[in-house]
């Protein structure tokens, strides 16, 4: 069943072009940041990550840059495939002893064929 | 190696009722947080453990609770259930050097 917002962004691509997927993420003092992809009826599946005293990092057809400054970060995906069609957060943990995710409210990938 | 699991998949609970939640981490792992997925709200923070110990909590009701036993499963509990509590609850398991990584959570419908 639906898992996720039913009014979410939807970046909608042609397959084989390549897709970007923005986030704004709020606090200064996050130090981690994730990308994750959720399918409808499952959890959350980490596609990448990026450390704070880093601003691009790349992955299997997947690459994530961070803009401090203006607190953006983006997934690009290369080549994207109809696989690819899902929800994607991004999420950031704030530095202290815990690990806690703030994840923002999620973009609707749909791939056509 | 078997991800995380989170029991039940499904649950239908009455108003008032309460309801426990669990999750078996990843073997090894011994941080184990909750979130709660609504359509309206997204994907919120609610507690984390780590060696039986809550070390963060979000902003969340009394009503909601969790424990983490020393094999570091874990359960969640809501009690006096509001038709607001309908939600995916998901689980996340952390090692040391590691991602999180999230069970497929457990549908609570409130009726």
């Amino acid at each position: 069943g639906e898992s996720v917002g039913l009014h979410l962004p939807t970046l909608s691509v042609q397959e084989g072009d390549n897709s970007i997927i923005n986030c704004a993420y709020s606090n200064s003092a996050s130090d981690y940041f994730i990308w994750y992809k959720q399918e409808s009826g499952k959890g959350p599946q980490f596609i990448i990550d990026i450390r704070s005293n880093m601003d691009k990092r790349q992955g299997q057809r997947v690459t994530v840059l961070l803009n401090k400054t203006v607190k953006h970060l983006s997934l690009q995906i290369a080549a994207t495939q109809p696989g690819d069609s899902a929800v994607y957060f991004c999420a950031e943990n704030i530095k202290d002893s815990s690990y806690k995710l703030i994840f923002g409210s999620g973009t609707r990938l749909l791939v056509r064929p | 190696k078997a991800g995380v699991t989170q029991t039940p998949r499904y649950l239908i609970k009455t108003r008032g009722q309460q309801v426990t939640l669990s999750c078996s981490p990843i073997s090894g792992h011994r941080s184990v947080s909750w979130y709660q997925q609504t359509p309206g709200q997204g994907l919120q923070f609610l507690f984390e453990y780590f060696s039986e110990t809550q070390r963060n909590k979000g902003n969340f009701p009394g009503r909601f609770s969790g424990r983490q036993f020393s094999n570091s499963r874990s359960e969640m509990n809501v009690s006096t259930l509001e038709l607001g509590d309908s939600a995916l609850y998901l689980c996340a398991s952390k090692g040391g050097n590691t991602e999180a990584f999230f069970g497929q959570g457990t549908r609570l419908t409130v009726v």
